[in-house]
C-alpha cells in the first residue's frame, strides 16, 4: 500500500526555522517527484513547490512566495523528502502535504498533513 | 504566474443535480489541468488529470473538459458523498497554481 507520512510540525516563533519530512513506503520513493502543497487554516490549497525525481536531475521548483525562504530536498536511500522553511512568517501558518507525482504527472497519493503554526 | 479562477466560488445543488464548475486560466495551460475533490479535514483527492483524463477508482459520474484557458468539471448526477470542495490545477508553468475552490453544498 502506497504511504506517505508528514512529521515535524508545531507552533514556532516568526523568523525561526522548521524542517519537516515526508516519508513514503510501499512504492520505490526514489522513482518519483514529490510535491508539497499547503493549505492555511479555512483557505484554499496552495502550492509550494517540487522535487523531481534523480533520474529527471533531481530539480526543484518553488512558489514565488515561499521561494529563497524554502528548501525542498529528498534522501531516497531512506525513502523521505525534506521542506526545509527558513524565516518563517505568521502567513506560512498551514497544514503541509507531501504527495506523489505519478505518471503523467498525476498527483496521486497525499499524505494526512502536518500543522504549523507560525506565531509569537 | 498563472492564475486560476473557478466559478461559482459555492454552488447550492441537489442529490440527483448535474452540476458545472469552471476553471479560467489566464494564459494557455495545454490541457496540464487536475481537479480535486477535498472534504474537512483530509487530504486532496485526485479526479481528474490531463483536463479529461478519469483517476482509477473516481466514479464515471465526475467527467472534465475544457481547453486552452477553459476547463470545465461536470458532475453528470450528484451522489451524498460528492458534497465537498473542488480544486482545479493547472501543472503547465511553473509555479503550478490551484483555483481558490468550489464549495459544493447540499441545498
Amino acid at each position: 500500500e502506497v504511504q506517505l507520512v508528514e512529521s515535524g510540525g508545531g507552533l514556532i516563533q516568526p523568523g525561526r526555522s522548521l524542517r519537516l519530512s515526508c516519508i513514503g513506503s510501499g512504492f520505490g520513493f526514489g522513482e518519483y517527484a514529490v510535491t508539497w502543497v499547503r493549505q492555511a487554516p479555512g483557505k484554499g490549497l496552495e502550492w509550494v513547490g517540487f522535487i523531481k525525481s534523480f533520474l529527471y536531475g533531481g530539480t526543484t521548483e518553488y512558489a514565488t512566495s515561499v521561494k529563497g525562504r524554502f528548501t525542498i530536498s529528498r534522501d531516497d536511500s531512506k525513502s523521505v523528502a525534506y521542506l526545509q522553511m527558513d524565516s518563517l512568517k505568521t502567513e506560512d501558518t498551514a497544514v503541509y502535504y507531501c504527495s506523489r507525482v505519478g505518471t503523467q504527472w498525476r498527483v496521486d497519493y497525499w499524505g494526512q498533513g502536518t500543522l504549523v503554526t507560525v506565531s509569537s | 504566474d498563472i492564475q486560476m479562477t473557478q466559478s461559482p466560488s459555492t454552488l447550492s445543488a441537489s442529490v440527483g443535480d448535474r452540476v458545472t464548475i469552471t476553471c479560467r486560466a489566464t494564459q494557455s495551460i495545454n490541457g496540464w489541468l487536475a481537479w480535486y475533490q477535498q472534504k474537512p479535514g483530509k487530504a486532496p483527492k485526485l479526479l481528474i488529470y490531463s483536463a479529461s483524463s478519469l483517476e482509477s477508482g473516481v466514479p464515471s459520474r465526475f467527467y472534465g473538459g475544457g481547453s486552452g484557458t477553459e476547463f470545465t468539471l461536470t458532475i453528470s448526477s450528484l451522489q451524498p458523498d460528492d458534497f465537498a470542495t473542488y480544486y482545479c490545477q493547472q501543472y503547465n508553468s511553473y509555479p503550478f497554481t490551484f483555483g481558490q475552490g468550489t464549495k459544493l453544498e447540499i441545498k
